[in-house]
């Protein structure tokens, strides 16, 4: 079964700086998604990586992969307090089935 | 366009109940996914139908079923709920081989 890590599991940021956040998967995949999750509520897709190399920067927020060390990450550029949340990777396999981490639970400190 | 809808929203059942829980998917889309996400955990995905079969599964009892209709709208039956089914039931819909949308999500608590 496919296996994905993310760490850190918890992330205590100041306001105006940067982290990043890291999502390891066991097998091969060309596929990975990022979700936002905002407490009590459902998951918001914030980013599809379709393919070795693949960049993709949404304000604050970027997302890479590298499909042969099987590693994406997603960094935060000068924290604001409006992401706070929590953010899983997912990986897709060749079924179209998800497999998630275990998420990361950012909180962002004026 | 009304994306993934899901009902009910809460859903208090005691244990030995069954429970049905519905999923209409975005338009335009002909997939379905179940997953269930327990408090402070990834979601877990349960099964995803197609065409009205099971396609894929995770790995759930069979105490977990599922149905797909006609119009892609789909159902998540649970029967003999046990304390552990305590969960927040997601549905995700898709177009075959493209990215998944998530609807808001069941929360079932089994006392």
């Amino acid at each position: 079964e496919l296996k994905v890590e993310q760490n850190p599991l918890f992330l205590s940021m100041q306001e105006g700086k940067n982290y990043t956040i890291y999502c390891n998967y066991s097998t091969t995949s060309d596929r990975l998604y990022w979700y936002r999750q905002d407490p009590g509520k459902s998951l918001e897709s914030l980013f599809v990586l379709l393919s070795n190399g693949a960049v993709k920067q949404e304000g604050r927020l970027m997302a890479s992969l590298d499909t042969k060390a099987r590693l994406s990450t997603l960094h935060i550029t000068a924290a604001v307090h409006d992401l706070s949340a929590t953010y899983f990777c997912a990986v897709e396999n060749t079924g179209n089935q998800f497999y998630f981490g275990t998420g990361t639970s950012l909180t962002v400190i004026p | 366009d009304a994306g993934v809808t899901q009902s009910p929203t809460h859903l208090i059942k005691t244990r030995g109940q069954q429970v049905t829980l519905r999923c209409s998917p975005k338009s335009g889309h002909d997939t379905v996914s179940w997953y269930q996400q327990a408090l402070g955990q990834g979601p877990q995905f349960i099964f995803q139908y197609y065409e009205e079969e099971e396609r894929q599964r995770g790995n759930f009892p069979d105490r977990f079923s599922g149905h797909q209709y006609p119009n892609y709208s789909s159902e998540l039956n649970v029967n003999a709920l046990l304390l552990g089914d305590s969960a927040l039931y997601l549905c995700a819909s898709s177009l075959q081989g493209y990215t998944q949308y998530f609807g808001p999500g069941t929360r079932l608590t089994v006392l």
